[in-house]
């Protein structure tokens, strides 16, 4: 059983700041790591799917970094954005690519 | 939008009874997926099915089934409703395979309530 950790559970910044929540997970046993951003009365989006230590991906305004090693994964955001406002979920997928999610981070973004 | 899509999009109805979920995943993607996302819980993997096979299976109760057809669409089946399976039931679809670790692509859901 996979055991997916992500703090904080929510997050309140003003417009312009930077910021960043992690998802910790005790094994590496794992295929592949994946961020999902979900906003209010939507579907959750995938933003990265990473799988090696290491791995770093990037999106306009969003990175992300994964480490196996001592188990962690870091979402990073620029500049917050009133839009950026959502809860990010990050999940581990299996051989099966059955993903276990964590509990999220929400985020709001201040104008 | 994802390319994925759910019907109904809500759906109230009585303990005791059954209902039907339906998805149908993107084009080209042979891999879908259910989830349940209750109000206390965050998003819970029920099942897999790959190719119109069940490839892998979660949390799943008894009395909720699921089967993918011919034509990739899937349903979830779910019986003798309780209060508690009042959730957000979403469908997700991937582009599938032995080693797939390829990012989901999710659709709209269907809130289901069970009074």
């Amino acid at each position: 059983i996979l055991n997916v950790e992500q703090s904080p559970q929510s997050l309140h910044v003003q417009e312009g700041d930077s910021t960043n929540f992690t998802c910790s997970f005790p094994s590496s046993n794992f295929y592949a790591l994946h961020w999902y951003r979900w906003e209010t009365a939507k579907s959750p989006e995938a933003l990265f799917v990473m799988t090696l230590n290491g791995d770093e991906k990037k999106k306009g305004r969003i990175s992300a970094t994964l480490n196996t090693k001592e188990g962690y994964s870091y979402l990073y955001i620029k500049g917050s954005q009133p839009e950026d406002s959502a809860t990010y979920l990050c999940a581990l997928g299996n051989a099966g690519n059955m993903l276990t999610f964590g509990g999220g981070t929400r985020l709001m973004v201040k104008p | 939008d994802s390319g994925v899509t759910q019907t109904p999009k809500h759906l109230i109805t009585a303990t005791g009874q059954r209902v039907t979920l339906r998805c149908s995943p993107r084009s080209g993607d042979l891999s879908v997926y259910w989830y349940q996302q209750s109000l206390d819980q965050g998003l819970q993997f029920l099942i897999q099915y790959y190719n119109g096979e069940e490839r892998a299976k979660g949390n799943i109760l008894e009395r909720f089934s699921a089967q993918q057809f011919p034509d990739l669409h899937s349903e979830l089946n779910l019986s003798s409703l309780e209060l508690g399976d009042s959730a957000l039931y979403f469908c997700a679809s991937s582009v599938g395979g032995l080693a797939d670790y390829n990012e989901q692509f999710f659709g709209p859901g269907t809130r289901l309530t069970v009074l």
